[in-house]
């Protein structure tokens, strides 16, 4: 089965830019979707097929898609960015799969 | 605009059955995939599987293939998700979310625990 590896956190300062892994091989040949989710809330998805961003969810918010590896960019973050974000990405031997979490702290 | 609203929590004794219903509105129902996704308490998320709601094809996960069942009802834009043989590792929120190649966006969720 395919699996995507996340770091469990990732710490920032405001104004500062946060990355966000999620590692699989040969990621770069897959579309990757990343979501963010608030405690208590549903995931909400920031960025589709590697790099593209939802009508709303801002400019702040980059994808890019290489090689083993995906990465989540958030620039000059702020304090509402903190949440958990999870990638996702469909593999024909193990349908949709999600990465196992990244928990954003703004310091 | 596209809103899932989902059905209330549950409370179930384990080899039980629960049905969590998901009522879409806003777009047309049987134009786009219906997944299912659980999470328990503090871990990730996991999807269950997709249906189909123009012609009701599903698929599900390997874990869940004989528990799992999805339908819909297209006269009420409505998708349902029954899981049986209930054990206490089922308690978890689970969430349907439209979308064949991604998810957006997810109903509220679901609370289902499983406690005897």
């Amino acid at each position: 089965s395919y699996v995507l590896t996340q770091p469990p956190s990732v710490s920032v300062a405001p104004g500062q830019t946060a990355r966000i892994t999620c590692g699989g091989n040969n990621i770069g040949s897959k579309s990757v979707h990343w979501y963010q989710q608030k405690p208590g809330q549903a995931p909400v998805l920031v960025v589709y097929d590697d790099s593209d961003r939802p009508s709303g969810i801002p400019e702040r918010f980059s994808g890019s898609n290489s090689g083993n590896t995906a990465t989540l960019t958030i620039s000059r973050v702020e304090a509402g960015d903190e949440a958990d974000y999870y990638c996702q990405v469909w593999d024909s031997s193990s349908d949709w799969v999600f990465g196992g979490g990244t928990k954003l702290t703004v310091l | 605009q596209v809103q899932l609203v989902q059905s209330g929590a549950e409370v179930k004794k384990p080899g039980a059955s629960v049905k969590v219903s998901c009522k879409a509105s806003g777009y047309t129902f049987t134009s786009y995939d219906i997944n299912w996704v659980r999470q328990a308490t503090g871990q990730g998320l996991e999807w269950m599987g997709w249906m189909n709601p123009n012609s009701g094809n599903t698929g599900y996960a390997q874990k869940f293939q004989g528990r799992v069942t999805m339908t819909r009802n297209t006269s009420i834009s409505t998708a349902y998700m029954e899981l049986s043989s209930l054990r206490s590792e089922d308690t978890a929120v689970y969430y349907c979310a439209v979308g064949g190649n991604w998810f957006d966006p997810w109903g509220q969720g679901t609370l289902v625990t499983v406690s005897s």
